[in-house]
């Protein structure tokens, strides 16, 4: 079975700290993707990647940065950790050209108190 | 920025009865998907669509993609416990394959 799998389910940081979300898939795709989730306001994307080394920024990059060194690990750093980045945190992958939708994680629940 | 408006924000729904929700946009989507989240997992894919028109079932889910290719609706028929969960629609914009914009959810309670 297909797997992404993010390292940690549950974190707790205190503000300012450096934090890193690990992802890693078995499927050797090439799109990865990190979204955050929030009551009301759905899965909003940070930053994606299409190939290693390569990075985009989605829609909320601002706070976070990633790295992607290896095909199948994707990391996303919180370089200074703020209580405005608690949040529930998915990471995705899709192989390109794929039609049906990404794979998730089963996500990461990090709390910055 | 999040342009999907996903309709019902939640439903408490007794089992056997029959869900519907939507999701519309002011932007053209060329792929509508459906997701659904259970609690403590990430969002598993549900009904893939890609055509305007188009008409899809899997088991009691059915989806539609409009034909303006402007929204899309879910409806799940004769519910069960295990419908419980978050429902998310997403669309694909035409330019930017890859990147899917999420619609806010649809919490679904069932009740026996």
């Amino acid at each position: 079975d297909v797997k992404v799998t993010q390292s940690s389910r549950y974190l707790v940081k205190r503000t300012g700290e450096k934090v890193f979300l690990e992802c890693v898939q078995d499927m050797d795709h090439e799109n990865m993707f990190w979204y955050r989730q929030d009551p009301g306001l759905g899965l909003r994307l940070i930053y994606f990647s299409y190939d290693v080394k390569m990075k985009e920024k989605g829609d909320i990059p601002e706070g976070y940065s990633v790295s992607r060194e290896k095909k199948e690990r994707f990391s996303l750093i919180l370089e200074s950790a703020s209580t405005n980045q608690t949040s529930m945190y998915l990471c995705a992958s899709v192989p390109t050209g794929d039609r049906y939708g990404y794979t998730f994680g089963s996500g990461t629940r990090l709390t910055v108190v | 920025g999040q342009q999907l408006n996903q309709s019902p924000q939640s439903m408490f729904i007794q089992e056997g009865e029959d869900v519907s929700m939507n999701c519309t946009s002011s932007s053209i989507f060329n792929t509508w998907l459906w997701y659904k989240q259970d609690p403590g997992e990430g969002p598993v894919l549900l009904i893939a669509l890609y055509k305007a028109g188009e008409l899809t079932s899997n088991g009691r889910l059915t989806a539609q993609f409009g034909i303006t290719r402007k929204d899309s609706f879910l409806n799940i028929s004769a519910s069960i416990p295990s419908d419980v969960g978050i429902y998310f629609c997403a669309g694909q914009l035409t330019d930017s394959w890859g990147k899917l914009q999420f619609g806010a959810g649809t919490q679904v309670v069932v009740t026996p």
